[in-house]
């Protein structure tokens, strides 16, 4: 199985910052990954996928980036709305989440 | 609007039985994947089961953690998927999520939609 590992657990942030997440994949995943939001008590929503392909209607500020093993989401001027937890999700071999990045205040 | 609405979670007993429905409206349910996805209370998320198309054979996959307790299943003539859950532990108390899985390039194989989530808790 592949596993997905992110990097921080926790980021603390501040509105109008830049923001940068790390994934790394245990094994090559081309570039089959996706990244998702999650807001507390809601459903995930995808932001990027294909590692650097943003979804419709995903304001541009959010870009992802990588290939292989190593992948980024960055923010570039972090709004209020994006206090929320992110998850990347590699799609090679069936699926597999990263345990979350929690990007709070 | 294209929507999916779970429901059937719960309270249950340690090895007993649960079924979940997912409920498909706005989009022909046939033509896509479904797939389903669990988060236990404050952990993140784990795909769990897959069920092709029935153009694909209808054929299912399941995460190891399951396999061989739950069973997928669909009826595209009701637009509804089913998770039917057996031998349930403590350690599957979670939401579980319905998600459509897209089918066309270049977005093939994203969960592009996603129920509200219904909450399943397995205790004694």
């Amino acid at each position: 199985d592949i596993q997905m590992t992110q990097s921080p657990s926790t980021l603390s942030a501040s509105v109008g910052d830049r923001v940068t997440i790390t994934c790394r994949a245990s094994q090559s995943i081309r570039g089959w990954l996706a990244w998702y939001q999650q807001k507390p008590g809601k459903a995930p929503k995808v932001l990027i996928y294909k590692a650097s392909s943003l979804e419709s209607g995903v304001p541009s500020r959010f870009s992802g980036s990588g290939s292989g093993t190593e992948f980024t989401l960055s923010i570039s001027s972090l709004q209020p709305d994006d206090f929320a937890t992110y998850y990347c999700q590699q799609y090679h071999s069936f699926w597999t989440f990263g345990q979350g990045t929690k990007v709070e205040v | 609007e294209v929507q999916l609405v779970e429901s059937g979670g719960g309270l249950v007993q340690p090895g007993r039985s649960l079924r979940l429905s997912c409920s498909a409206s706005g989009f022909t349910f046939g033509d896509y994947a479904m797939s389903w996805v669990r988060q236990a209370p404050g952990k993140g998320l784990q795909w769990i089961s897959f069920t092709r198309v029935k153009a694909y054979g209808g054929t299912t996959e399941y995460a190891a953690s399951v396999k061989g307790r739950f069973i997928v299943s669909r009826d595209d003539s009701k637009n509804i998927a089913y998770l039917l859950m057996n031998s349930l532990k403590t350690e599957d108390t979670a939401v579980y999520y319905c998600v459509r899985v897209w089918a066309l390039p270049p977005r093939s194989d994203i969960f592009d939609v996603w129920g509200q989530g219904t909450m399943v808790t397995v205790s004694s």
